[in-house]
This record gives structure tokens, sequence and C-alpha cells, in this order.
């Protein structure tokens, strides 16, 4: 079972960046997916999920109306597009799945290192 | 928003030593309340969920306690690979799901 995510790099303030998470040895399908983050040197903050199919899409507040969370089953993927990036955006981006329950998440890739910065 | 609230925020303890985590919920979380470890370098990797429940292939000397807005991770024998960072986060009322600070064990 693998996630891997990539996308990830300098931006400048302003920019839009997308990253992406390859699955595979699961049913990506079935899954509710997730995008964490964690600034560097503080602690884990959820992001968005979102539903099997993608019918249903949630955010953290600091994100709502930039970010994009979408899927492609059929290529078993996982995206994050982000816009309008500010310094507080720096982070690495986990892509995880949830396992049994939709905000519980039991399979985590290495991360996708975002840097805001002139 | 739950806030969740971890103490202490860094743990020194000796390998073979007890360990105990504590996270408190700002509001009732009920029982859905799970655990994470994170090594340096290294994606979070999940321990517990629903207070009590060890995830698969987590070892026995792993085990949670709680309900409401008081929980309790404990480690009852330390091995070396258990000094890490560990955060408890809560699914009960979402979004968002939110974690605790994190509690480093450090040797």
């Amino acid at each position: 079972m693998y996630l891997v995510e990539s996308g990830g790099g300098l931006v400048q303030p302003g920019g839009s960046l997308r990253l992406s998470c390859a699955a595979s040895g699961f049913t990506f399908s079935s899954y509710w997916m997730s995008w964490v983050r964690q600034a560097p040197g503080r602690g884990l903050e959820w992001v968005a999920s979102i539903k099997q199919g993608g019918s249903q899409k949630y955010y953290v507040d600091s994100v709502k109306g930039r970010f994009t969370v979408s899927r492609d089953d059929a290529e078993k993927s996982l995206f994050l597009q982000m816009n309008s990036l500010t310094a507080d955006d720096t982070a690495m981006y986990y892509c995880a799945r949830a396992g049994m329950f939709r905000g519980l998440w039991d399979y985590w890739g290495q991360g996708a290192l975002v840097t805001v910065s002139s | 928003e739950i806030v969740l609230t971890q103490s202490p925020a860094t743990l020194s303890l000796s390998p073979g030593e007890r360990a105990t985590l504590s996270c408190r919920a700002s509001q009732s979380v009920s029982v859905y309340l799970a655990w994470y470890q994170q090594r340096p370098g290294q994606a979070p990797r999940l321990l517990i969920y629903d207070a009590t429940n060890r995830a698969t292939g987590i070892p026995a000397r792993f085990s949670g306690s709680g309900s409401g807005t008081d929980f309790t991770l404990t480690i009852s024998s330390l091995e070396p690979e258990d000094f890490a960072v560990y955060y408890c986060q809560q699914r009960s009322i979402w979004p968002p799901y939110t974690f605790g600070q994190g509690t480093k064990l450090e040797i």
C-alpha cells in the first residue's frame, strides 16, 4: 500500500501549485482521502477531505476559496490545487487515506514540501 | 472548533520506563479520539483509534483510555524506537478535524 505525493516546490507569494498523490495497493475509489499539512517545526493540521467519487469536499477555514481538493478514481490519484499562496502555507503536505472512518487516517504518504517565499 | 490540549509538551524518560501522555478536549468528543506517532523525518503513524483500540500492527505496550474530554496514551515499557512526537486527534465534531499540539517523548 503506497501513497506518493508529488508537485511540491518553491513558489512566490500569490502563486499557485498543484499537488498530486498517486495511490497503489488498495481500492482507491472506496475511501475518503485527505490532505494534512505540517509547517516546519510545528504540529499537524488537517487541510481538506474528499469523499469517494468526489461528491463531498471539506476544507479548513484558512484555505477555503483558495485550495481545491479533487480526485480521479480511475487514475487512483488525489490532487490539491493551491492558489493565492502565502508564507503561512509553507509546510509538508501529506496525502492520507481514511480507512475505517472518514476522519481517521491509517495510511500516509511521505509528504510533499511546499515553500512559499520570494 | 474543538481544541485539543496535550500535556506535557515534553516528557523525558528512559527505555524501560512507563510513559503517560494526556490529551484534553475543549468539549466532549465522546470516544472519537485517536493517537498518532511521528518519528523525525517520517509521516505520522496511527496508533490508537476511538480512544482505546490499537491500530493494525501496533504493539501491545501501547494503550489508550478515556472518554468525553480527558484521554491518556500509555506506553507500558519504552523501547528506543518509541522516542518520538505523539499527537492526539478528534473526529467527533468536524469540519475541522483537529490535532493536539503534540508531546515530544525524549530520552
